[in-house]
C-alpha cells in the first residue's frame, strides 16, 4: 500500500468548509484513496473513497488531483461533531486490510 | 441495525495477568478484525478472520496474544500474560465481505496494564 502524508492538525470555524489534505505521491494505478474518521472514544468510521474521479456522498466530498498524487477531503459545512482524527489510506481493493497512519486531527471551533 | 458490540469497555489489570475481550459482529458479517490502537497512533490490525478461519495474523504477537472465532460469529481476543506495552484500545470490526467500505468498527475496549 502506498504511503500517505497528512499534516498533524488543523482547525476551522463551525459552519465553514473544512479541507483536509493528503499526499500520496507513490500511489499506484490500482490503488484507491479511502478516508476514515475517528471521533473521540469511538471506533473509526468510513467516510468516502475514490480511484481517480471526484466523489461526493452525504458526509463529504473527495477531490483527487489529476496526477493522483494528492487528494482533499472536504466537509462542506463543518459542525462541532466533526471534530475528530481523519485518516487518509491508500490501498488496492484486493482485500479489506486497513493500515492506519497517525491521521490529521481536525478541531472545529464555535 | 445493531452495530459491532464489544465488552468490557474498560479493563485495568496488573502486568503478567491475563485478560480477554469479547466481540459480537454485525449479523451476517463474515469477516471480523481485531485492531490494537496505542495512544496517539492509528489502529494496527492484529488478526483478520473470514468466517472462523484466520486470513491474516501476521502482526499478532503469538507468544502472548491469541484469538478465536468459534462458529464464525463471536470472537474473543486474549492476552496472557499482559505487559505494560499492551495498554491500548482494542477495536473489533466486521464487514460483509472483503470490501473496505463495508468495514464497521465497534467502540473498543480500553485496557490499562499497571
Amino acid at each position: 500500500d502506498a504511503k500517505t502524508t497528512q499534516p498533524p492538525s488543523m482547525d476551522c470555524a463551525e459552519g465553514r468548509a473544512a479541507n483536509l489534505p493528503c499526499n500520496h505521491s507513490t500511489i499506484s494505478g490500482n490503488e484507491y484513496v479511502y478516508w476514515y474518521r475517528q471521533i473521540h472514544s469511538q471506533g473509526p468510521q468510513y467516510i468516502i473513497h475514490g480511484l481517480k474521479n471526484n466523489e461526493t456522498n452525504e458526509m463529504a466530498s473527495l477531490i483527487i488531483t489529476e496526477d493522483r498524487k494528492s487528494s482533499t477531503l472536504i466537509l462542506p459545512h463543518a459542525t462541532l461533531r466533526d471534530t475528530a482524527v481523519y485518516y487518509c489510506i491508500v490501498k488496492t481493493g484486493a482485500n479489506s486490510k486497513l493500515t492506519f497512519g497517525k491521521g490529521i486531527t481536525l478541531s472545529v471551533r464555535p | 441495525e445493531a452495530g459491532v458490540a464489544q465488552s468490557p469497555r474498560y479493563k485495568i489489570i496488573e502486568k503478567r495477568q491475563s485478560v480477554a475481550f469479547w466481540c459480537n459482529p454485525i449479523s451476517g458479517h463474515a469477516t471480523l478484525y481485531w485492531y490494537q490502537q496505542i495512544l496517539g497512533q492509528g489502529p494496527k490490525l492484529l488478526i483478520q478472520f473470514q468466517n472462523n478461519g484466520v486470513v491474516d495474523d501476521s502482526q499478532l504477537p503469538k507468544d502472548r496474544f491469541s484469538a478465536e472465532r468459534l462458529k464464525g460469529v463471536d470472537s474473543t481476543l486474549k492476552i496472557q500474560p499482559a505487559k505494560l506495552e499492551d495498554s491500548a484500545v482494542y477495536l473489533c470490526a466486521s464487514s460483509l465481505g472483503d470490501r473496505v467500505e463495508t468495514q464497521y468498527f465497534g467502540p473498543g475496549t480500553r485496557l490499562l496494564v499497571l
